[in-house]
């Protein structure tokens, strides 16, 4: 069966800091991988999201991830965090049609 | 263009008590998801409606929640009776595009209703 692993629960960052979310996956088809994220208050949204083509895609703001077939992974990076990028963040995998596994998300503070 | 819509946004009962939850998708969006989100955890899958028709089903504890799509746009989720473990917040999302390609999987998520069973 499809599965998502976050395997950091808690992240807690100073402003500035470089960030890295990790996300492997398992699934034997052609993949599609997610990040959404949920920032206090807020409903889920995307951040971004790899159909094919291009392994490194770019989200909103300033939000990028890597597709690493070999791996398994789907790994969610940003260069220097706000204290904005507050907020919880899902990996999410397809899983039959039209379906979505999600994994039990990361908490990201940041702290100014 | 207007989000998914859900109400009410929090709710409050008691155990045994039925509840009842509404999801507005985005217009013209032809599949609807239920999940479930339970405090420390990913949303999970109850149920998937393409149109008014049932896809997956195979997550929903058929012998309390039941949901249906009229007429393909809005839909329902109830509990009945409710138990203490279905407290969490339950989210509809919708998606515009039928078919395989990776655009199909793209959901739009509504804010949710928190539901505590006490």
């Amino acid at each position: 069966a499809q599965s998502v692993s976050q395997h950091n629960h808690h992240v807690i960052l100073s402003e500035a800091a470089s960030l890295e979310l990790g996300c492997n996956y398992s699934y034997g088809g052609t993949v599609n991988l997610f990040w959404y994220v949920q920032y206090p208050g807020q409903h889920l949204q995307l951040l971004l999201k790899y159909f094919s083509g291009d392994p490194l895609v770019k989200g909103i703001k300033g939000f990028e991830a890597e597709f690493i077939k070999s791996k398994f992974s789907f790994n969610l990076r940003k260069p220097s965090v706000q204290w904005s990028d507050t907020a919880e963040y899902f990996c999410a995998v397809n899983a039959g049609f039209q379906k979505l596994v999600f994994g039990t998300g990361t908490r990201l503070l940041v702290s100014p | 263009e207007a989000g998914v819509a859900q109400s009410p946004r929090y709710k409050i009962i008691e155990k045994r008590q039925s509840v009842a939850f509404w999801c507005n998708p985005i217009s013209g969006h032809a599949t609807l998801y239920w999940y479930q989100q339970i405090l420390g955890q990913g949303p999970k899958l109850l149920i998937q409606f393409q149109n008014n028709g049932v896809v997956d089903d195979s997550q929903l504890p058929k012998d309390r929640f039941s949901a249906e799509r009229l007429k393909g746009v809005d839909s329902t989720l109830k509990i009945q009776p409710a138990k203490l473990e279905d407290s969490a917040v339950y989210l509809c999302a919708s998606s515009p595009i039928k078919g395989t390609s990776g655009a199909a999987y793209e959901q739009y998520f509504g804010p949710g209703t928190r539901l505590t069973v006490t």
